[in-house]
């Protein structure tokens, strides 16, 4: 069955630090692969997502997420957070054919620190 | 940002009470999901539609019937409230045309039931 494990349920960084956030999956076939950030109060946005091809993939706000089969993982990242990074951050896997639904991780709460 | 509104955006309602969301979509896309958002759980699937009249259950539908009588709107209702179906719902909707299937998802409606 297809699932999605985050493992650090919350992270403190500092302004200017480097972030990596992490993602594994387990699905038996090609998966699709999206990270969404949720602000306090608000819905979910679209950071990145990955369907093929070049395994890193950029998005907005200056995050990237590296794809890597062989670990399951789809780890996001970004060189230097900024106050305005704080939210929650979810990674979520699709299916590449047949259904339409996603599995989302259970989050993980990014603090940042002045 | 995809067209998407909820209504209400807080609700307020006792145990054994009907209740009824709502989820409006100006993108004309085909696919319209419910999920439900709890600490700990991350964002779980209630049902979805994938055409007018064409509906299927996620994960945790119990307790929860939709409808779709046309492409922009889709109803979640609960029969009966509970208490344990205090939580953030939201809606999404996606485009099932690859590699364009990507979830968008809503501002979110708080329901508490006392």
């Amino acid at each position: 069955a297809q699932s999605v494990t985050q493992p650090d349920i919350h992270i403190t960084v500092s302004e200017g630090a480097s972030l990596e956030l992490r993602c594994n999956y387990s699905y038996g076939a090609t998966p699709y692969l999206f990270w969404y950030v949720q602000s306090p109060g608000q819905g979910l946005q679209l950071l990145l997502k990955y369907f093929s091809g070049d395994t890193l993939v950029q998005g907005i706000k200056g995050f990237e997420a590296e794809f890597k089969r062989s670990q399951s993982s789809f780890n996001l990242r970004k060189p230097s957070v900024h106050w305005s990074d704080a939210a929650e951050y979810f990674c979520a896997v699709g299916a590449a054919s047949g259904t339409y639904k996603y599995i989302f991780g259970t989050g993980t709460r990014l603090k940042v620190l002045a | 940002d995809a067209g998407i509104t909820q209504s209400p955006r807080h609700k307020v309602t006792e145990t054994g009470t009907p209740v009824t969301l709502r989820c409006h979509q100006t993108e004309n896309h085909r696919y319209m999901y419910w999920y439900r958002q709890d600490p700990g759980h991350g964002l779980r699937l209630i049902h979805y539609s994938y055409g007018v009249k064409d509906t299927d259950k996620g994960e945790v539908s119990d307790g929860y019937s939709v409808s779709r009588s046309k492409t922009e709107d889709f109803l979640l209702t609960l029969e009966s409230a509970t208490s344990s179906q205090t939580s953030v719902y939201f809606c999404a909707i996606s485009e099932p045309t690859r590699p364009k299937d990507t979830q968008y998802f809503g501002p979110g409606t708080r329901l508490t039931v006392l």
